[in-house]
């Protein structure tokens, strides 16, 4: 099955440095790979996400690439700011077949003001 | 984006109890899941609710300990039978494929305390 490594685990910055999380996974058929943010006592909010059709996305301050070759996707945030603080969960799934995605560990980001 | 509730959002239980936990969608979606949170780890899995038909259970989650329906598009139920404080935890509703829609939103979620 597929198998998906978060790091890091935790990560603190400042207000208004960038942020990159990484994300590797092991099924060269998955082909979907959304991005989590899930702040204290609340629920996962999908954020972004990419198809494997594309390698890179952008909204704002978030982006995401994906290399297919190298099995890996990355979220960056830009300008962080302290209401970026949360936890972030990728994940990988394979549309248009059995669909179960797999998410990683989460990234704890903390941004100090 | 679909709109999931959960019922009860939060419930302290004795041992030796079960809880329902209801999920309702306000869109027909293809697929629903359960997943469990424990506090500060990922999601896990619990199983997939078919309609009309058992729910696909993941590896170390059983029918008997998590009974699951899902008689239509919109509702589902999570049992949790035989509860010990180890199964403390948050319990999630999850959906998928709505309309055109790929994308996987989830419901608020149930927080339970098994004392």
């Amino acid at each position: 099955g597929e198998n998906v490594e978060q790091h890091p685990s935790t990560l603190s910055v400042q207000e208004g440095d960038s942020a990159v999380i990484k994300c590797t996974y092991s099924d060269s058929a998955s082909n979907y790979f959304p991005w989590y943010k899930q702040e204290l006592g609340k629920r996962p909010q999908l954020i972004i996400d990419i198809r494997s059709n594309v390698g890179e996305k952008k909204d704002q301050r978030i982006a995401v690439t994906l290399n297919k070759t190298a099995k890996h996707f990355s979220l960056h945030i830009t300008e962080t700011q302290p209401e970026d603080s949360a936890v972030y969960f990728c994940a990988a799934s394979r549309r248009g077949g059995s669909y179960i995605p797999t998410f990683g560990r989460g990234t704890s980001l903390i941004v100090h003001p | 984006s679909a709109v999931i509730s959960q019922k009860p959002s939060r419930d302290i239980c004795q041992r030796g109890t079960s809880l329902t936990i209801q999920c309702q969608v306000d869109s027909q979606v293809t697929m629903m899941f359960w997943y469990r949170q424990q506090p500060g780890q990922s999601l896990t899995l619990i199983a997939t609710a078919n309609q009309g038909s058992e729910a696909t259970y993941e590896s170390g989650f059983v029918i008997d300990k998590f009974p699951i329906s899902r008689p239509n598009l919109t509702f589902s139920t999570l049992t949790v039978s035989n509860m010990s404080p180890e199964d403390s935890s948050i319990y999630l509703c999850s959906v998928a494929g709505g309309g055109p829609s790929i994308e996987q939103f989830f419901g608020p979620g149930t927080r339970l305390t098994v004392l």
